[in-house]
């Protein structure tokens, strides 16, 4: 089918910590992969997008890993600050279509 | 360059009514995607309009339909109501079809239903 597992649905994590969100998909064509993060009341963002040819990419505090073979990818926020506090969704393409993880909402905690 | 905009930005519909929703993507994104968000669901994907044809449906019941112009401005239409439908609606535009870039995404409408 098309679908996207994401987890967890709720992470806490202090303030100077890392976090970690894990996401997998259906469909082995799947070759695009972008992470979304909304604020309350806010639109969602692209904050990094990874394509099946590679297996890592990094911008900043944030970095994306993608296991192709197992159907894995997961965001990973080093240093995190009280500005990355938010929900985060993972997404794949499937068939032509973005399919979104149902979200992980981070809270940083002073 | 201007954003996603979409209106109304909000809405109360009675059960059984219908509702048109609009959005105007990004100067050049000739695609559109409509997304339903809810709490505990997430982002669920209704379909794309690319150069005023439906590229990708989601499993979605045929209330839901829309439509795209040749200015690449889309609508939404949701007939007959219920209370599950209450909702943001989100739409998105890119450059290119299919999902392989980003996508910007507006402020959504926010449809509640009585």
């Amino acid at each position: 089918g098309e679908n996207v597992e994401q987890h967890p649905s709720t992470l806490s994590v202090q303030e100077g910590d890392s976090a970690v969100i894990k996401c997998t998909y259906s469909d082995s064509a799947s070759n695009y992969f972008p992470w979304y993060k909304q604020e309350l009341g806010k639109r969602p963002q692209l904050i990094i997008d990874i394509r099946s040819n590679v297996g890592e990419k990094k911008d900043q505090r944030i970095a994306v890993t993608l296991n192709k073979t197992a159907k894995h990818f997961s965001l990973h926020i080093t240093e995190t600050q009280p500005e990355d506090s938010a929900v985060y969704f993972c997404a794949a393409s499937i068939k032509d279509k973005i399919i979104f993880g149902k979200g992980t909402r981070l809270h940083i905690l002073p | 360059k201007a954003g996603v905009t979409q209106t109304p930005r909000y809405l109360i519909k009675t059960r059984g009514q219908q509702v048109t929703l609009s959005c105007s993507p990004i100067s050049g994104h000739r695609s559109v995607s409509w997304y339903q968000q809810t709490p505990g669901q997430g982002l669920q994907f209704l379909f794309e309009y690319f150069s005023e044809t439906q590229r990708n449906k989601g499993n979605f019941p045929g209330r839901f339909s829309g439509r795209q112009f040749s200015n690449s401005r889309s609508e939404m239409n949701v007939s007959t109501l219920e209370l599950g439908d209450s909702a943001l609606y989100l739409c998105a535009s890119s450059p290119i079809q299919g999902a392989r870039t980003e996508a910007f995404f507006g402020q959504g409408t926010r449809l509640t239903v009585v």
